[in-house]
């Protein structure tokens, strides 16, 4: 069993829905929680960075992460075409260092 | 601003050669991190140095090394290469080093070995 699982799609939904994406993790030790986009041939960017358990919202993003169930989504709002790219939760025990744990991703479509 | 920059962007090698991989970190960062992308592993942590020293290093053989320069700049470096390190090296700089600290993603060198 992989440390972080993702579903890996692809998820297909219809511009204007409401996404959600999921990653589990196993290690009950991870504080620092990520959700990077990664388009087609480019790095991949950050989008949401959370410590702990709990909420946070950026513009049509939500992070939630739920750390009794080793659990966090992040929410899409409003999708939009240009949101088409794989998504990426990373984790981390510590904040020293940038030695993060990546889920595997989830490549998401959003059609127009 | 200019973003992070990898050269070359794609290599190809043949088994038991070395390779040498090149980042340029965003002006001003000190920190530098380098992951190997692959489809069935995902993205891996490959090894962080700030200031020139490394400060993590990832669960990869000791064939797999890199350093930091005084300006930023880091290399990596890969020994007897493998099949299985065909893969995509992203480089990643950040203005301080830990967590908290954005992280900005190079497009990554693709490396073919052969």
């Amino acid at each position: 069993q992989k440390e972080v699982e993702q579903d890996p799609g692809p998820l297909s939904v219809p511009e204007g829905a409401i996404v959600s994406l999921n990653c589990t993790y196993s290690n009950s030790a991870f504080q620092y929680f990520m959700w990077y986009r990664q388009y087609s041939r480019k790095g991949p960017e950050l989008l949401m960075y959370t410590y702990s358990s709990g909420n946070k919202e950026d513009g049509r993003f939500t992070a939630q992460v739920d750390k009794s169930s080793k659990y966090i989504s992040l929410f899409i709002r409003d999708s939009q075409p240009s949101d088409s790219a794989t998504y990426l939760c990373a984790m981390s025990e510590t904040n020293y260092g940038q030695n993060f744990v990546f889920g595997p991703g989830t490549r998401l479509s959003v059609l127009p | 601003k200019a973003g992070v920059t990898q050269t070359p962007r794609y290599l190809i090698k043949t088994r038991g050669q070395q390779v040498t991989l090149s980042c340029s970190p965003i002006s001003g960062h000190r920190s530098v991190s380098w992951y190997q992308q692959t489809p069935g592993q995902g993205l891996q942590f490959l090894f962080e140095y700030f200031s020139e020293t490394q400060r993590n290093k990832g669960n990869f053989p000791g064939r797999f090394s890199g350093r930091q320069f005084s300006n930023s700049r880091s290399e990596m470096n890969v020994s007897t290469l493998e099949l299985g390190d065909s893969a995509l090296y992203l480089c990643a700089s950040s203005l301080l080093a830990g967590v908290g600290n954005e992280q900005f993603f190079g497009p990554g060198t693709r490396l073919t070995v052969l």
